[in-house]
């Protein structure tokens, strides 16, 4: 079966401007979680949504938002971006029994210029 | 907060050697889940092994297994028989019972040479 789909792989934006990334999870998770990876602080969550409801937050600025649909698709936001931004963003999908581990995307890119 | 420590940025073993990555982790809980993924260049995140701490019995997959040990509070990777296609970031990472993330530790890059 397909695995968790997360698109673009790449984006580049300008500083100030938004940017919305997507995640298609693998069919039958309900389960989605963003994490942010860089060098300087590696791998770092941002949010976890189950049944379109946002059950955990990560420690990031209000600028970074997500939401789930009924098809338990995700998408990131990020508003007013900056500099530091710049970073791999990975999705993982899981089933309801979590403790099995979670399934990750390639990613996507960011690049903020 | 739970943490995980990777003490080795950078590991390297000659083809068909066996290596040793540690993680050691910081909890107050007593029920968890302990993780290893590997990352290859092309950057997605695979599982590798999991270990379920109420489990004494160390967790083993092929040439993959894992030495736990809970009042230490270290979760190593053994890799026996290295094979260039091992070459990755490896990532240590913890869950707590009914959280909903991972913690994750810095990572140990692993080159093997032919």
């Amino acid at each position: 079966k397909a695995g968790v789909t997360q698109t673009p792989r790449y984006l580049i934006k300008t500083r100030g401007q938004q940017v919305t990334l997507s995640c298609s999870p693998i069919s039958g998770h309900r389960s989605v979680s963003w994490y942010q990876q860089t060098p300087g602080q590696g791998l770092q969550f941002l949010f976890e949504y189950f049944s379109e409801t946002q059950r955990n937050k990560g420690n990031f600025p209000g600028r970074f938002s997500g939401r789930q649909f009924s098809n338990s698709r995700s998408e990131m936001n990020v508003s007013t971006l900056e500099l530091g931004d710049s970073a791999l963003y990975l999705c993982a999908s899981s089933l309801v029994g979590e403790n099995y581990g979670y399934t990750f995307g390639s990613g996507t890119r960011l690049t903020v210029v | 907060a739970q943490t995980v420590t990777q003490s080795q940025p950078e590991m390297s073993v000659q083809e068909a050697e066996t290596v040793t990555l540690s993680c050691t982790y910081d909890t107050s809980e007593s029920d968890y889940y302990l993780f290893w993924y590997k990352q290859p260049p092309s950057r997605q995140m695979i599982l590798v092994i999991r270990q379920e701490a109420y489990k004494q019995q160390n967790a083993t997959e092929n040439r993959f297994s894992v030495n736990f040990q809970k009042a230490a509070k270290s979760f190593s990777l053994k890799i026996s028989d290295s094979q260039l296609g091992d070459a990755a970031m490896y990532f240590c990472a913890y869950k707590g019972e009914g959280a909903q993330k991972l913690v994750f530790g810095q990572g140990t890059r692993l080159t093997i040479n032919p």
